[in-house]
C-alpha cells in the first residue's frame, strides 16, 4: 500500500538557520509528489509539486524540494528561515498504482526561534 | 485564493442534529474530496467523487454521506452528530484523481 512518512511531528529552527523537513514515501513506481503548508485556521495550500521532471523542485516563498528515487525522499529545504514560515507542513503523494488516490503525510509542526 | 469556495465558514449545532456543508470546486475541475482535519486525529480522508461518481472512500463513517451533483458542486451531509465530530472540514478540488489538489478555507464545525 501507499504510504507517505514525515519524519518529525516538531521541528524548530532559528531565523535565518535552514529548514529541513523530512518525507519518505513508499511507490513501486514514480509518482506524483507534493508538498503543502497549512497556516493556522487556513486550508492547505499548494508550496511545490514533482511530477517527473526535473528532479529540483522551486516552489513558493523560496522553499525547493529534491526528489531522489534511490532513496525514495524528497525532503522540503529552505535556506533561510522567516518567522512567516512558522506553520504545519504536509507532504503527499499519488501514484497510478493506487488509481491516482492521494495520500498525506502526519504532517510536520515547523517554529521558527526569533 | 485557491478557487474552491466553501459554506459555511463556521456552524454550531446540538447532537443528533443534521447538517449539510457545501463546496463549489476550482472552475474545470472535476475531483472534489472532503478532509476532516482534527486536533487528535489530524488531516483524515474521508471521500473523493470524480465527474459525478464516487471515486475513493476514506475514513467516513456511515453517518456521513454525500454527492457531486451535475454542476459538479459537492454537499457532504452529517447525520447525528456526535461531540467527537466537530472539526474542520475541508473541500479540495483537483482537475484529474491524482493530480494537485487545492484546497478550500474550510467549514469549522462546532457540535454542543
Amino acid at each position: 500500500a501507499q504510504s507517505v512518512t514525515q519524519l518529525g511531528s516538531h521541528v524548530s529552527v532559528s531565523e535565518g538557520a535552514l529548514v529541513l523537513l523530512r518525507c519518505n514515501y513508499s511507490s513501486s513506481v514514480p509518482p506524483y509528489l507534493f508538498w503543502y503548508v497549512q497556516y493556522p485556521n487556513q486550508g492547505l495550500q499548494l508550496l511545490l509539486k514533482y511530477t517527473s521532471a526535473a528532479t529540483l523542485v522551486k516552489g513558493i516563498n523560496g522553499f525547493e524540494a529534491e526528489f531522489k528515487k534511490s532513496e525514495t525522499s524528497f525532503h522540503l529545504t529552505k535556506p533561510s528561515a522567516h518567522m512567516s514560515d512558522a506553520a504545519e507542513y504536509f507532504c503527499a503523494v499519488s501514484d497510478s498504482n493506487t488509481g491516482n488516490q492521494f495520500y498525506f503525510g502526519t504532517g510536520t509542526s515547523l517554529t521558527v526561534i526569533p | 485564493d485557491s478557487g474552491v469556495t466553501q459554506t459555511p465558514k463556521h456552524l454550531i449545532t446540538a447532537t443528533g442534529q443534521r447538517v449539510t456543508l457545501r463546496c463549489s470546486p476550482r472552475s474545470g475541475d472535476l475531483s472534489v474530496y472532503w478532509y476532516q482535519q482534527s486536533l487528535d486525529q489530524g488531516l483524515q480522508f474521508l471521500i473523493q467523487y470524480y465527474n459525478g461518481e464516487e471515486r475513493a472512500k476514506g475514513n467516513i463513517l456511515e453517518r456521513f454521506s454525500a454527492q457531486q451533483f451535475p454542476d459538479l458542486h459537492s454537499e457532504l451531509n452529517l447525520s447525528s452528530l456526535e461531540l467527537g465530530d466537530s472539526a474542520l472540514y475541508f473541500c479540495a478540488s483537483s482537475a484529474r484523481p491524482g493530480f494537485e489538489q487545492y484546497f478550500g478555507p474550510g467549514t469549522r464545525l462546532t457540535v454542543t
